[in-house]
């Protein structure tokens, strides 16, 4: 069975701190892997996607991709209140598929 | 960009009735759709894709009788919940895919079902 595994959290960070998000997926032929942030009572909103091994960034948000160790993470520097949401991992199916296997999400909880 | 809209937002229905959910990509044709439920505190479960112009493929264990999917044009999928029952009660969000390099999906706000 593919699986993508999340810590639930939540993960509780002060305000301006450094926020880090780990992922781990199984699926070895999974070629694309993106990060959703979910706000209670709302759909996921698309913060970033990366598609090759290394660091991806984009503002406030690196994304991190090790193929070898099947694992991808998140970073939020400069934390902020409005980040508190969970954040959801997802992973491509492998194969010809363009569907999307979820985490069940970490909850990032930023402290004033 | 890649703006996509459900309609309703909220519904609330008797048991044993049927509920149509919209799901339309407004500034971009999706060439593919999907459909997700979630219960409070889950992830996301996919239900079926759906490409314009062909059936709907679904996941293992989700009755197509039930949840009757259309993707009629390439901006617009319905999905309907028929006979809907309390179990089926949950968080029902679309999301929508173009065609291209990307395999980016981009959801729309979600629908909740509440059956009484």
């Amino acid at each position: 069975q593919k699986e993508v595994e999340q810590n639930s959290g939540p993960l509780s960070v002060p305000e301006g701190a450094i926020a880090s998000l780990n992922c781990t997926y199984s699926d070895r032929g999974s070629q694309s892997f993106f990060w959703y942030r979910q706000y209670s009572g709302k759909s996921p909103e698309l913060i970033m996607f990366i598609y090759s091994n290394g660091d991806k960034e984009d503002g406030r948000f690196t994304a991190q991709l090790n193929k070898a160790s099947q694992y991808v993470s998140l970073l939020i520097r400069d934390s902020q209140p409005s980040d508190s949401a969970t954040y959801l991992c997802a992973v491509t199916v492998g194969g010809a598929t363009n569907k999307l296997i979820f985490g069940t999400g970490t909850l990032l909880a930023v402290q004033p | 960009g890649a703006v996509v809209s459900q309609h309703p937002s909220r519904v609330i229905c008797k048991s044993g009735t049927s509920v149509k959910i919209e799901c339309r990509s407004l500034d971009f044709q999706a060439t593919t759709m999907f459909w997700y439920r979630q219960f409070p505190k889950k992830s996301l479960m996919l239900m079926a894709t759906s490409n314009e112009g062909s059936k709907a493929t679904y996941e293992q264990g989700v009755e197509k009788d039930k949840f009757l999917i259309n993707h009629a044009s390439l901006t617009l999928s319905t999905l309907t919940v028929t006979s809907a029952h309390p179990e089926d009660s949950s968080f029902y969000i679309c999301s929508a895919m173009t065609s291209g390099y990307t395999d980016t999906q981009y959801f729309g706000p979600g629908t909740r079902l509440t059956v009484l």
